[in-house]
């Protein structure tokens, strides 16, 4: 049963255009983090967040900013995006954020850049 | 840096065959290790975690570990059409703040 919510499931845009992608999570986890899934399947890790403050922020292009507004959302911003941007964004959370954890992931945000 | 990779890329089983997916990673300290699975357009689905050597099993899903020769393994017992999906490996290490280093993922066909 699906506990992290991502909006919206697709989205088309342009060459430098500014997008924003939403993740709730209603399990009462601390930690929320954004992944990337690129074309090949490869999922790597971009941001996380505990308790809204920022803990991993792997090697991204400055263009990409997580905002969070409190500890059950948090969304991904892209400002002008790049054709390298097209991928799956993938949302997930855990209870405190220690290695140990299970990770739940929403179902994804597929990006295309034209 | 942590590597994680899976072998092999893509895989074809008879339907109530034995599936097996191979996982080898380069740091000999992890010690948390995940099988997810992915249907196309769906978010991922654990099936097996595994954090010491040995084996677990979870339903028709099997993880073997060996840290020793840095491989861990999943078999499918008895699979079925609807196993059909993106295999993952993930690998992380208790200190490391819930970040995964992901394989770039099997690919499972099950014939009926």
């Amino acid at each position: 049963e699906t506990a992290v919510f991502q909006t919206p499931n697709y989205h088309v845009t342009q060459v430098g255009n500014e997008v924003s992608f939403n993740c709730k999570q209603t399990l009462g986890h601390d930690t929320m983090y954004w992944y990337k899934q690129d074309s090949k399947k490869l999922l790597k890790i971009m941001f996380s967040y505990n308790n809204k403050q920022l803990i991993v922020n792997e090697t991204v292009p400055r263009r990409f900013s997580p905002q969070s507004s409190d500890k059950a959302h948090l969304n991904l911003r892209i400002k002008s995006v790049e054709p390298e941007d097209s991928a799956v964004y993938l949302c997930a959370s855990s209870l405190t954020g220690g290695g140990n954890e299970r990770l739940f992931f929403g179902h994804g945000t597929k990006l295309s850049v034209l | 840096q942590q590597k994680v990779q899976q072998s092999p890329e893509s895989l074809t089983v008879s339907e109530g065959a034995m599936a097996s997916l191979n996982c080898t990673f380069s740091d000999g300290t992890s010690n948390n290790f995940r099988w997810y699975r992915q249907h196309s357009a769906k978010g991922l689905e654990v099936l097996v975690s595994i954090f010491s050597d040995g084996e677990k099993e979870e339903g028709r899903f099997t993880a073997h570990l060996n840290r020793a020769n840095l491989h861990v393994s999943l078999h499918i017992r008895e699979p079925q059409p609807s196993d059909s999906a993106v295999y993952l490996c993930a690998v992380s290490m208790s200190y490391n703040q819930g970040k995964l280093i992901f394989g770039q993922g099997t690919k499972l066909s099950i014939k009926p």
